[in-house]
């Protein structure tokens, strides 16, 4: 069982349309940071939110972290084919901040 | 600067066996990661060091899995013996450690694992 449940697990869209991704959890995180991963490689970093409330913005992509720190969510505004990959969700615990447990995935792929 | 290391890329055992990965972390990071993702799922974390010292290893099947990170540097994940559900991708990940950096982590490619 993972400690990040993240909705929906596929997704596949027309270019040009709107999507969100959601990140959930009982847990509550010291930070909680979004990764896209493509096939035959690693998750790549796109983003670290810490404060409860926060919105961040890169470029058409907005991330959310919820109030209490147990939520997030991805936003992206009108999708291209590169934006196609797996998102991940990644909750940091521990008393260092640095334990960090990985959600479900939600694989996106957008279609031209 | 040269990026998180893995080897091997692919493998393929029959069950029963065993088999070692490697990862060789980017220089200077304090923090290691080892993660086994299954095919479109998100990684699992197995276990965590801080320089030589593990930080987390309550998700590592221990009567299989065993993982070491010698002198803070290189580390080698073991499984032995292996099982069908081992089949996945290992995937080892750096960061600069516990109030350094911006707490990201830097993936290798992964090792992929198939057991037969």
């Amino acid at each position: 069982t993972q400690l990040l449940e993240q909705s929906p697990q596929f997704l596949s869209i027309q270019e040009g349309e709107n999507l969100t991704v959601y990140c959930n959890s009982s847990s509550v995180f010291s930070s909680l940071q979004w990764y896209r991963q493509e096939p035959g490689e690693g998750p790549v970093l796109l983003v670290t939110v810490v404060t409860g409330g926060e919105v961040k913005k890169l470029k058409r992509l907005t991330f959310q972290f919820g109030d209490a720190r147990k939520d997030s969510s991805l936003h992206i505004t009108a999708a291209q084919p590169g934006d196609t990959g797996l998102y991940l969700c990644a909750g940091a615990l521990g008393s260092t901040g640095n334990q960090f447990y990985f959600g479900t995935g939600t694989s996106l792929t957008v279609i031209p | 600067e040269a990026g998180v290391a893995q080897s091997p890329r692919y493998k393929i055992i029959e069950k029963r066996q065993s088999v070692a990965f490697w990862c060789n972390p980017i220089s200077g990071h304090a923090t290691l990661y080892w993660y086994q993702q299954i095919l479109g799922q998100g990684p699992k974390l197995l276990i965590q060091f801080q320089n030589n010292g593990v930080v987390d290893d309550s998700q590592l099947p221990k009567d299989r899995f065993s993982a070491e990170r010698l002198k803070g540097v290189d580390s080698t994940l073991k499984i032995q013996p292996a099982k069908l559900e081992d089949s996945a991708v290992y995937l080892c990940a750096s960061s600069p450690g516990a109030g350094a950096g911006t707490g990201e982590l830097f993936f290798g490619e992964g090792s992929r694992l198939t057991v037969l």
